[in-house]
């Protein structure tokens, strides 16, 4: 079965240092991956997405993440994290079976220390 | 431009009750995507729209359903609740390129709690 994986319920760093968020997928062949951040009471926000290309993909508020196709990883990274970064943030891939849904993580509570 | 919005925000019902949800997506969306979070499961897809179309659907049971209008405005129905249906409902809507790479924007979400 489809899954993702995130194995941490929350990730705790210090303002100013950086952030790692692992994701671990299943999708053989050529996944599609995705990061999405919600912030309390609000719905998901689109951070960055893995479609095919360089490892390395940049996206918003300075996050980034890199495709492992090896280690079936796709981790979030951000080099210096700010308190305003605390936030749920969940890891999907695109369905395997050609539909057009995507399954999610369970998510990581990131928490930013000042 | 207007993002996804959903309607209401908050609501309780009771054991037993039906409730409606409705999502407008962005304009010129024409895919909407209904998922449930809970605590518990996370975020689990409920059904996706395409031109009033129901394309895809979750692991769901049939007191789950729901339908898109001609202008793409969607709404979500759950009959007779149960607790366990206590959950953020989240629309989510796409255009057409959009959705074959995966990128959804998502409404706030509307909570529901059954009591």
């Amino acid at each position: 079965a489809q899954s993702v994986a995130q194995p941490e319920d929350q990730v705790n760093v210090a303002e100013g240092n950086p952030l790692t968020v692992k994701c671990t997928y299943s999708v053989s062949g050529n996944p599609y991956l995705f990061w999405y951040v919600q912030y309390p009471n609000r719905g998901l926000q689109f951070l960055l997405k893995y479609i095919t290309g360089d490892n390395l993909v940049k996206g918003s508020y300075g996050f980034e993440a890199e495709f492992n196709k090896s280690q079936t990883s796709f981790h979030l990274k951000k080099p210096s994290a700010l308190v305003s970064d605390s936030a749920l943030y969940f890891c999907a891939e695109r369905d395997a079976g050609g539909n057009n849904r995507l399954a999610f993580g369970k998510g990581n509570q990131v928490v930013v220390i000042p | 431009k207007a993002g996804v919005t959903q309607t209401p925000r908050y609501l309780i019902k009771t054991r037993g009750q039906q409730v409606t949800l409705s999502c407008s997506p962005i304009s010129g969306h024409r895919s909407v995507s209904w998922y449930q979070q809970t605590p518990g499961q996370g975020l689990q897809f409920l059904f996706e729209y395409f031109s009033e179309t129901q394309r895809n659907k979750g692991n769901f049971p049939g007191r789950f359903s729901g339908r898109q209008f001609s202008n793409s405005r969607s709404e979500m129905n759950v009959s007779t609740l149960e607790l366990g249906d206590s959950a953020l409902y989240l629309c989510a809507s796409s255009t057409v390129r959009d959705l074959n790479t995966g990128e959804l924007f998502f409404g706030e979400g509307s909570r529901l709690t059954v009591l």
